[in-house]
């Protein structure tokens, strides 16, 4: 079974700190995703990597920024986080989107 | 612009009630791709089913059964005889096939929270 794993599953930062949520798949996936979900909102697209250094916004991209170094690797940005980017972050990946995302457990994000 | 619309927030059953959750979609796109993904409380999206644009057959598994009808461009999850593991939050999610360059982005509904009581 493809495994996307976030490194953390809670999260408090402070307002105006830079924070990084990482997230790696084991299956050698194309396609890597990062939504944010907010209550009545669904999950809302970021930023999205089809490649290796390759990367596109999203719908909601402001205020973020993302890095994939590695194919397996994919990392989201705050660059200066506010207390709006509260919110639970989910990572995705896919070989081919016709088959769906396999998701991680989603990391819980506070600012304060 | 592709749209999904789950005009259901919230539903709450008794065990052993059916309950069908609803989902619409937009799409100019003539091949397209539909989902539905579980969330329980423990975070983690469980993939459910996939149907695309060409397939309208009815699906059943076990307790679950999906309805695809593309004249009112409606996608509905039904659950048979609820059990309290059902609970938990379901999207539908759709993703377009315009030219094979949207790498696979899925539009999503707000979700649905469906409590199944005891």
């Amino acid at each position: 079974d493809v495994k996307v794993t976030q490194s953390s599953r809670y999260l408090v930062k402070r307002t105006g700190e830079k924070v990084f949520l990482e997230c790696v798949q084991d299956m050698d996936h194309e396609n890597m995703f990062w939504y944010r979900q907010d209550p009545g909102l669904g999950l809302r697209l970021i930023y999205f990597s089809y490649d290796v250094k390759m990367k596109e916004k999203g719908d909601i991209p402001e205020g973020y920024s993302v890095s994939r170094e590695k194919k397996e690797r994919f990392s989201l940005i705050l660059e200066s986080a506010s207390t709006n980017q509260t919110s639970m972050y989910l990572c995705a990946s896919s070989l081919d989107g016709a088959y769906g995302y396999t998701f991680g457990s989603g990391t819980r994000l506070t600012v304060v | 612009a592709q749209k999904v619309t789950q005009a259901q927030t919230e539903i709450s059953v008794v065990e052993k009630e059916d309950v069908t959750l609803d989902c619409v979609y937009e799409t100019r796109d003539t091949t397209y791709y539909l989902f539905w993904y579980k969330q329980p409380p423990s975070g983690e999206l469980v993939f459910l089913i996939r149907r695309n644009s060409f397939d309208e057959q009815n699906e059943i598994s076990g307790r679950y059964s999906w309805n695809f009808q593309k004249s009112t461009s409606s996608f509905n999850f039904t659950i048979t005889a609820s059990q309290v593991v059902d609970s938990a939050v379901y999207f539908c999610a759709l993703r377009g096939d315009a030219g094979g360059t949207s790498y696979g982005k899925l539009t999503f509904g707000q979700g649905t929270i469906l409590t199944v009581h005891p």
